[in-house]
């Protein structure tokens, strides 16, 4: 079973940041959670990654709470090219496997 | 640098037949992985393979079987189609095996889309 739960679908209106959350309540202190995006018909594409400490990349930043049982994508100024499914992962420390869940369908709007 | 490459893009086959699908990993990375993409029970993991070796397996009946070469190129094989076998196969590629501490990021291909009909 996935290791995460995310809302099911969120709007954004474009220009504006999308804020994306992601529960891990159950990580463990090793695992690290992963941000990947589908657009239709495209396999996933990789964002961003990290462990505890925020992380920002050309894409996105992640921010990941003190606790590390939840964190948030944010997309800084969403265009209507970032509609797409995101899925945050967290690959299991026992098996290895990355387990997606069923994802956030963000619509960025005009 | 030229992202995972999978072949064929679309299939389509019939019940009973087999197929093969390739996937060719980002140049120097070793570790390539399948998952089957469905809109009813969305990407599950079908194998992983580090250096020629399955490293790891998901849920899936003995029909799916996959391979890698010393290439580190992959195959995967579905015997004895059936309906349900019907999806998107994505091949992902890391740079790290499996329990690496560098916990590298999956890259993944754009899929070869199988219709069994």
């Amino acid at each position: 079973d996935a290791k995460t739960t995310q809302p099911t679908s969120m709007d954004c209106a474009e220009g504006r940041a999308a804020n994306l959350p992601c529960n891990h309540s159950t990580i463990s202190g090793n695992e690290y959670v992963y941000w990947y995006r589908q657009i239709h018909s495209q396999g996933p594409q990789y964002i961003i990654h990290g462990l505890k400490n925020n992380e920002t990349n050309e894409m996105a930043s992640l921010i990941i709470t003190e606790d590390r049982k939840s964190s948030t994508l944010i997309l800084p100024h969403a265009t209507l090219r970032d509609t797409a499914v995101y899925y945050c992962i967290v690959r299991d420390s026992g098996t290895y496997k990355y387990i997606f869940g069923t994802g956030t369908r963000l619509k960025v709007l005009a | 640098k030229a992202g995972v490459t999978q072949t064929p893009r679309y299939l389509i086959k019939t019940r009973g037949q087999q197929v093969t699908l390739s996937c060719s990993p980002i140049s120097g990375h070793r570790s390539v992985s399948w998952y089957q993409q469905t809109p009813g029970q969305g990407l599950q993991f079908l194998f992983e393979y580090f250096s020629e070796t399955q490293r790891n397996k998901g849920n899936f009946p003995g029909r799916f079987s996959g391979r890698q070469f010393s290439n580190s190129r992959s195959e995967m094989n579905v015997s004895t189609l059936e309906l349900g076998d019907s999806a998107l196969y994505l091949c992902a590629s890391s740079l790290e095996p499996p329990g690496s501490s560098y916990n590298s990021p999956l890259h993944f291909g754009n899929g070869t889309r199988l219709t069994v009909t």
